[in-house]
Formats: C-alpha cells, structure tokens, sequence
C-alpha cells in the first residue's frame, strides 16, 4: 500500500544534541512537507520542498534543517539552535498540480520528540 | 495568502447529539478546502474536501460539510455524535493549480463526546 512512514515514532534529544526525523513516501508526491504541531497552535509548516535538491522556508525554519536528495525522502534536522524543540512532527506529501481528485495532503504517523 | 479560522478550540457534545465544528476561510481565488480528523499521537487522516463540485461534500464516517462563499465559511457537520469521534479536528485551505498548493491548517476544535 502506498503512504508515508515516519521513523522513530518517539525520539529523545539531550540538550546540544542534533537529531534527525526520517520521512519516506512512495506516493509519487512531487512536494513534501514538514510541519510541527503543539497544544493549541494547530500545525505550522517547517519547511517544503516541491522538486529533488530544491526546499524553502516554511514559517517557522529556524533551527531547522532538510535535504532532498531523493524524491521518496525528506528527512528534517532539528539542531542545537532549536531552543524549543519539544513537539509533535509530522510529514506529508501532496501533488503540486493536481486534477480535482488529487488534491489533499497525505500524512505520516508523526514523531513525538522530547527533550531530556 | 490563504488562511482558516477555526472558531472554538474545544466543542462538547451528548452521544446522539448533532456535531458542528466551523471552519471559515479567507482566499483570493476560489479555494480547495479539507477537514481532517487526528487521533491522539497518529498523523491526520482526510474526512472530506471541497474541489469546486458539489458545495455540499459528503465524507467518511458521517461527516459531511458545505461549502458557502457569500459566508466564506465550510463548516463540518454529523447528525447523530459517537463515542468514537472524539478527537481533533482540523480544517485546512489551499488553492487551485496556479495558486499556492501549499495547504495551510486552522489551530484545531477538539471534539468532546459525553456518554
């Protein structure tokens, strides 16, 4: 069946530590997206990516960082730099010129990531 | 840019009771919406959406929605609540091919259901 995968579903980062959330999709979704989601503040978007080795800011970027080096994969960085990174992280992908029918995003089942 | 206002963070409803959550919507060009519902730590999972067909939408579950442009609005709807819908609910916007496909999310009703 097709869908997205995320990995690890639970994750735990010490303080100055990088870490990276696995997302894979075989959609045959040209765009990717990364979106964190906390209490109350619905999803906000990350970063995106529409094409293979081309990604742009989303609205909440820093401390974030991402690489598409393959269509099926979009992995995101969390760094040091990220203050704040306790949160829920989901993936997802769409078609970037859809006919009617194809229009939604399709998710993965999230990473939860803790800091300890 | 696209944007939804999802009004009421938190709906409470009996089981047997109607469930409306609203969603309304600011775009500059006809825009395709969606609900999604989410179920404590899982990804989230389409209901319904509206592509420029029938304003009204029926979805998964027993949920349907109606699209209304004079009310710019989209809100979602279910006859009779179970226990089983309780979750978060989110409404979400984004435009037709030669728009931004980038969909973008309303802050979440979450869905109380008393036995």
């Amino acid at each position: 069946d097709g869908g997205i995968t995320q990995s690890p579903k639970y994750l735990f980062r010490k303080e100055g530590q990088n870490v990276t959330l696995s997302c894979e999709q075989n959609l045959n979704h040209d765009a990717m997206y990364w979106y964190r989601q906390d209490p109350g503040q619905g999803l906000r978007l990350i970063y995106y990516s529409q094409i293979v080795n081309d990604f742009q800011k989303g609205d909440i970027a820093e401390g974030y960082s991402v690489s598409r080096e393959k269509k099926e994969s979009f992995p995101l960085t969390v760094t040091s730099a990220q203050k704040n990174p306790t949160a829920f992280y989901l993936c997802a992908s769409s078609m970037v010129f859809p006919g009617d029918s194809n229009t939604e995003a399709f998710f993965g089942q999230g990473t939860r990531l803790t800091v300890v | 840019a696209q944007s939804v206002t999802q009004l009421g963070s938190h709906v409470s409803v009996s089981e047997g009771a109607l469930v409306l959550l609203r969603c309304n919507y600011s775009s500059s060009v006809p825009p395709y919406l969606f609900w999604y519902v989410q179920y404590p730590n899982q990804g989230l999972q389409l209901l319904l959406k509206y592509t420029s067909a029938a304003t009204l939408v029926k979805g998964i579950n027993g949920f349907e929605a109606e699209f209304k442009k004079s009310e710019t609005s989209f809100h979602l709807t279910k006859p009779s609540a179970h226990m089983s819908d309780a979750a978060e609910y989110f409404c979400a916007v984004s435009d037709p091919p030669g728009g931004s496909y980038i969909p973008t999310f309303g802050r979440g009703t979450s869905l109380i259901v008393h036995p």
